[in-house]
């Protein structure tokens, strides 16, 4: 089975400032697909960028980037510019295709303060 | 308004009682998922439906029932709540084979079973 690891639980960053999530993941499928999701206070689950395995082009949404390593099953967050409305817990998550069915396994979060 | 809809958005139950938690989409989505989150645990699959006729379990089913009334709406029921069943739940719905699955959540129900 699929699993995601994000080993740190919390992270702090200075206003402005730039910032790494890390995220790794273990499969043996060639093709799938990995996501960012932010949950701010408000708890909403908001998608901040997604990575398809077969791309190697690492993938770009404004100030967020990731760097995907596909051999090292590698896939970190970078926050550019970091912003107080960017605290928030981070999701890593990852989309199997397992039986036909596109699931999402999830990380199990990191806290990201942004102190002023 | 929003796309996803979740009622209640906060519950407070008492061991025992039956509750339901309801969900419904504007998306015209045919997949909708139940997860429960829990500190330090992250998302956990309870249910998915692909569509009206096809209910399959998740990762964590034991102690909830699902019902797929129509294609916008997605209920989860816990039939005699427990204390350990206390989380915020969230539904999710997806477009049949999207693109890397992306899933769309509403706004998340917390219930506390006393």
């Amino acid at each position: 089975a699929q699993t995601v690891t994000q080993s740190q639980p919390e992270m702090s960053v200075q206003e402005a400032e730039t910032v790494t999530l890390s995220c790794t993941y273990d499969t043996s499928e060639s093709d799938y697909y990995l996501f960012w999701y932010k949950q701010p206070p408000s708890r909403q689950m908001i998608l901040v960028i997604r990575q398809e395995a077969y791309k190697q082009q690492n993938a770009t949404e404004n100030r967020f980037s990731v760097n995907f390593q596909k051999a090292a099953k590698s896939f970190s967050l970078k926050i550019s510019d970091s912003q107080l409305g960017d605290a928030a817990m981070y999701f890593c998550a990852y989309s199997t295709t397992q039986g036909g069915s596109e699931k999402l396994v999830f990380g199990k979060g990191t806290k990201l303060t942004v102190n002023p | 308004d929003a796309d996803v809809t979740q009622t209640p958005r906060n519950r407070i139950t008492k061991t025992g009682k039956r509750i339901m938690l309801e969900c419904s989409q504007t998306k015209g989505h045919d997949r909708m998922y139940w997860y429960r989150q829990d500190p330090g645990l992250g998302l956990r699959l309870i249910y998915y439906s692909f569509d009206v006729k096809d209910i399959n379990k998740g990762e964590i089913s034991d102690g909830y029932s699902v019902s797929r009334q129509a294609q916008a709406k997605f209920s989860l029921s816990l039939e005699s709540a427990i204390p350990n069943q206390t989380a915020l739940y969230f539904c999710a719905t997806s477009v049949d084979r999207a693109p890397g699955g992306e899933q769309f959540f509403g706004p998340g129900t917390r219930l506390t079973v006393l």
